[in-house]
């Protein structure tokens, strides 16, 4: 069946780092990717999403790129910020558009604090 | 607009007992998810609702789970018995079609003592 495996957690960056989270993915067919973010206490939010190989999502500052050869959805920001601490979810979509069934698979999470 | 509307916030049960969470979708949205996010994992989707009819129930212990959404627009989900497995949080989302992005509540959380 479909999955996504991404780094566990949890990640603790100084303001300004870098970021990246690796997202990989299994899947039957021409999935749609997604990164939701997810505050404490608060539902999932969607960061951005693509849709076909090579698409590069982007929002807030942050991205990913669509790789179907290495099956890959790695998150990326250059300079994170504390306001950014929150858990982070890949997901893939694969849909079933005859039963009008489109099921998102989410990966565990990734825990991201960004201190001062 | 206004967003994905949850209640209660909060549940605290013994096991063995009964339990509802009430979810409202965005206005015009015609699909509706409910999912099951247990501490430190993903998401896991229980039901997918188009309308008022249910399009995906595969993987809804339906022996104590069950949800409806009478009128298409707003759902509720229920667990009878609950059991202590069942702790999590109950998140709910809702779409304007199946294959547009899914927009969450905030969520139930549920614990079983």
């Amino acid at each position: 069946g479909d999955s996504v495996t991404q780094m566990e957690g949890p990640v603790t960056l100084s303001e300004e780092a870098f970021l990246t989270i690796n997202c990989t993915y299994t899947a039957t067919g021409y999935p749609s990717l997604f990164w939701y973010v997810q505050y404490p206490g608060e539902g999932l939010q969607l960061l951005l999403k693509a849709t076909k190989a090579d698409d590069k999502g982007s929002n807030k500052g942050f991205e990913a790129t669509y790789r179907k050869e290495t099956t890959s959805f790695h998150l990326e920001k250059g300079s994170v910020q504390v306001s950014d601490s929150a858990v982070y979810f890949c997901a893939l979509s694969t849909g079933n558009s005859g039963a009008g069934s489109y099921q998102l698979t989410f990966g565990k999470g990734t825990k991201l604090s960004v201190i001062p | 607009e206004a967003g994905v509307a949850q209640s209660p916030r909060y549940k605290i049960i013994e096991k063995r007992q009964s339990v509802a969470f009430w979810c409202n979708p965005i206005s015009g949205h015609a699909t509706l998810y409910w999912y099951q996010q247990i501490l430190g994992q993903g998401p896991k989707l229980l039901i997918q609702f188009q309308n008022n009819g249910v399009v995906d129930d595969s993987q809804l212990p339906k022996d104590r789970f069950s949800a409806e959404r009478l009128k298409g627009v707003d759902s509720t989900l229920k667990i009878q018995p609950a059991k202590l497995e069942d702790s999590a949080v109950y998140l709910c989302a809702s779409s304007f079609q199946p294959n547009q992005p899914q927009h969450f509540g905030d969520g139930t959380r549920l614990s079983i003592l």
